[in-house]
């Protein structure tokens, strides 16, 4: 099974700040690899899909990079509506969820 | 507009079954692989199946296999999920959610969620 590994788990921050998020596969995953963000008590949004290609209506200040293991999501001059957890999911093989990272308020 | 809606929650014994069904509308449901993700209570997301658009072949999580099974049927936009043999580590918001351009792809458009709750 193809395990992923998100970093940090909490991210503190400012409104205007650009912030990353680190997702890491346990083996290639190619660019099958999508981003999400959710809110309490809301289901998950589709943020970036094949590593780098930005969903339909997503800002563009989300930006997807990387390949292969490592790969980078990166929000510029984050807005109060970005407050949320952030999840990376590999479908290469089967489907596996990292384990999110919370970006809350500095 | 394009809408998942789940529904067949609630709390049940573990051991016991429950069925949960997820309506679509607003696209053409038999285009689109289909897939169940559910999140235990302060937890994070986790997979659990997908099925093909046509119903040909389906996977499952190693959590799961064995025990829950996926099903769909196109004429009436449903997706289903059969549950059996539910332990308590089963409970959780159970979404579903639409592969966007294939079968294994970004998750577009999901459901609101249902609760299922395995307690004695």
């Amino acid at each position: 099974d193809i395990q992923m590994t998100q970093s940090p788990s909490t991210l503190s921050a400012s409104v205007g700040d650009t912030v990353s998020i680190t997702c890491r596969a346990s083996q290639s995953i190619n660019s099958w690899l999508a981003w999400y963000q959710q809110k309490p008590g809301k289901a998950p949004k589709l943020l970036i899909y094949k590593a780098t290609s930005l969903e339909s209506g997503v800002p563009s200040r989300f930006s997807g990079s990387g390949s292969g293991t490592e790969f980078t999501l990166t929000i510029n001059s984050l807005q109060p509506d970005d407050f949320a957890t952030y999840y990376c999911q590999q479908y290469k093989s089967y489907s596996t969820f990292g384990q999110g990272t919370k970006v809350d308020i500095k | 507009q394009v809408q998942l809606v789940e529904s067949g929650g609630g709390v049940v014994q573990p051991g016991r079954s429950l069925r949960l069904s997820c309506a679509a509308s607003g696209f053409t449901f038999r285009n689109y692989g289909m897939h169940w993700v559910r999140q235990a209570p302060g937890k994070g997301l986790e997979w659990v199946a997908v099925i093909w658009y046509d119903g040909g072949n389906d996977q499952y999580a190693d959590s799961v296999r064995g025990r829950f099974t996926i099903s769909r049927d196109n004429s009436k936009n449903t997706l289903n999920l059969q549950m059996n043999s539910l332990r308590a580590e089963d409970t959780a918001v159970y979404y579903c959610a639409r592969a966007r351009g294939g079968q294994q792809d970004g998750l577009d458009i999901w459901g609101q969620g249902t609760l299922v709750t395995v307690s004695s």
